[in-house]
């Protein structure tokens, strides 16, 4: 079984802030990781994922996250926040030849401010 | 090219009725996935489809049921709505089946379906 756990439905930062959102999971195989934005009204696009290799991922959008076994946490990053950033953030997780089958949290709102 | 497509965008039903809701996969995508979003919750993962064969399913009751079309468009039907059936429904594809490719879902913007 699989699951992730979000820490914080919301997220506030200034503009031109750090932006960090926390993702631990839980998965008894190895796991697969992405993190999906979803702007109002709209669907899910894909921000990153991590499967194999380079523990470091880079996005699209200059959002980057480090999967860290030891911690089993996949945090999603950005140097320098934007307004076009305000939109709802997903972590989730998939076990491979399990693509289609995401488990994903419960979201992170992130607000960014002047 | 055009990406996930869906139909109805929203729609109104009332507790007992029957809802189908459509998808288009993008062109040359064979895999498609549904998932559930309740309001203020992640999505959740009801069905996959592959070549026309269920690969996959979620923990939903059996009054929720899927189709993969020769074309590899799906619907996903709902009987015996209530309440509780209100939500974004999404639809994804994939090109592949598990991992053997990017392993991305491709997501379509939703059938907005809300149960009166």
């Amino acid at each position: 079984a699989q699951s992730v756990t979000q820490l914080g439905s919301h997220v506030s930062v200034s503009e031109g802030a750090l932006v960090l959102l926390r993702c631990n999971y839980s998965s008894s195989v190895p796991p697969y990781l992405f993190w999906y934005v979803q702007y109002p009204n709209q669907g899910l696009q894909l921000l990153l994922k991590y499967t194999t290799g380079a523990t470091l991922v880079k996005g699209i959008n200059g959002f980057e996250a480090e999967f860290k076994k030891s911690e089993t946490s996949f945090h999603l990053t950005k140097p320098s926040a934007h307004m076009s950033d305000a939109a709802e953030y997903f972590c989730a997780v998939s076990a491979a030849g399990t693509a289609s089958k995401l488990t994903f949290g419960t979201g992170t709102r992130l607000q960014v401010t002047l | 090219d055009a990406g996930v497509t869906q139909s109805p965008t929203h729609l109104i039903k009332t507790r007992g009725q029957h809802v189908t809701l459509r998808c288009s996969p993008i062109s040359g995508h064979k895999s498609v996935s549904w998932y559930q979003q309740v309001l203020g919750q992640g999505p959740q993962f009801i069905f996959q489809y592959y070549e026309k064969e269920e690969r996959g399913r979620g923990n939903f009751p059996d009054r929720f049921s899927a189709r993969q079309f020769p074309n590899y468009s799906s619907e996903l039907n709902v009987n015996a709505l209530l309440l509780g059936d209100s939500a974004l429904y999404l639809c994804a594809s994939s090109s592949n089946f598990g991992f053997a490719n990017t392993g991305e879902l491709f997501f379509g913007e939703g059938s907005r379906l809300t149960v009166l």
